[in-house]
Formats: structure tokens, sequence, C-alpha cells
């Protein structure tokens, strides 16, 4: 089954404590996103990527780090968190389309950060 | 600057009638626009998407209407049905990958 998936699913912490979201996806795309979705502000794209070590920075980056070291692959880094990244985040993959085709998301990752 | 806007937080229609959902977007250079569903507990899945050469695109009960003078588009969900009940996002891209969302519209149809 062609599949986006996350882990944990749902994760309470304490601020400054390092965590790590980790994102999978089986269809072979090119394209892997990170959002975060916040009340009454849509999703937002923290960090994407292209292909393999190819990564940048999307409209929220702040306090996020990511890596892409295989294809299939797409972790997300909270190196310090803070209760500002308290939120619903999702993952999504494509493939390199040039805007044209939809991305699939992940079930999604409800981090509270204490 | 919010370049993908959905101004109704919600919605409520009777089982049977009419949904419409709105967005209105503000770069003109956007011309792959999508909607997105989301279920609680879950991701968004794509609903139907349309390019900025079309003025429509039909899927079943499901139509999208671009207006792109009025940098508008709509989702028309014909006849609603209680399943669903869930939020729509409406999306937009611009010759990137990247989608640009909006702030969704919550759907409820009641029977």
């Amino acid at each position: 089954e062609a599949q986006v998936t996350q882990n944990p699913r749902y994760l309470i912490t304490v601020t400054g404590k390092k965590l790590t979201v980790t994102c999978s996806q089986n269809m072979n795309h090119e394209y892997m996103s990170w959002y975060r979705q916040d009340p009454g502000l849509g999703l937002r794209q923290i960090y994407y990527s292209m292909n393999v070590e190819v990564t940048d920075k999307g409209d929220v980056p702040e306090g996020y780090k990511v890596s892409r070291k295989e294809k299939r692959n797409f972790p997300l880094i909270l190196e310090s968190p803070s209760p500002n990244q308290t939120s619903l985040y999702f993952c999504a993959s494509s493939f390199f389309s040039g805007g044209i085709n939809e991305q699939f998301f992940g079930p999604g990752t409800r981090l509270t950060v204490l | 600057d919010q370049q993908v806007k959905q101004n109704s937080p919600s919605l409520s229609v009777q089982e049977g009638r009419i949904s419409i959902l709105n967005c209105d977007y503000t770069n003109s250079m956007f011309d792959y626009f999508l909607w997105y569903k989301k279920y609680p507990a879950e991701g968004p899945t794509f609903l139907i998407s349309i390019s900025s050469i079309k003025d429509k695109n039909e899927d079943g009960r499901f139509t999208v209407f671009l207006n792109k003078s009025a940098k508008h588009l709509s989702l028309h969900i014909v006849p609603s049905q209680p399943g669903d009940s869930a939020v729509y996002f409406c999306a937009a891209s611009g010759g990137t990958d990247k989608l640009i969302f909006g702030t969704g519209t919550r759907l409820q149809v009641f029977p």
C-alpha cells in the first residue's frame, strides 16, 4: 500500500529535550516536505527536500532541522523544543513535477511541549 | 501575508443540498490549485485539482471552478452527504512543488 508514515503519532515532551519525528514514504517520491498546522493559520511549510541531500527552508523553519540521507526518509529534528512548537505536524511527499502533482500526507504527529 | 485565503472558517449544510466552499488568492503566478479534505486524526487527502488553463473540473459529486480574473476558486459538493463533514483546505502552487495552503473551512453536513 502506497503511504507516508510518521512516528510517533503523539508526543508530550519538555522544553529543551531534543526529539526527532520520523517520516518515511514507499512511493519513490523525490519531493518531501514538513508542515505544521495551527488553528487559524492552516498548514505552513517548515522544510522541504527535492531529493537526497537537497533540503531547503520553507516558511517557518526556525527551531527545526531536517536531513535527507535516503530517498524514502525525511526526519524532522527539534534540537531544543519550546512551547511555541506545540502543534500538529504533517509530512508529505510527491514526485517532483514542477507543481502539477498532488502531495500525499502522513497521518500527523501531535506534539506538546511543556 | 496570507496568499491563499479561506474566509469562512465553517459551513453547515443539510444533507442532499449543495455545499460551496470558497477560496481567494493574491498571487497571479499561481497556476495550479488543489483541494484537500481532512478528517480528525488523519492527514489531508487530495480531493480535486484544477490547472489555470481551465475554469472547471469535475469529479463525481465534486466540481471546482476557477475564476482567474477574480483570483477566486470554489469547490461545489452536490449532493452533500454526512461523510463529507471534514475540514477542507484550498492550496495553490506556481511552477514549483511548494503548496501554499489556506486556513481551512470546516464543513458540517447534517441530516
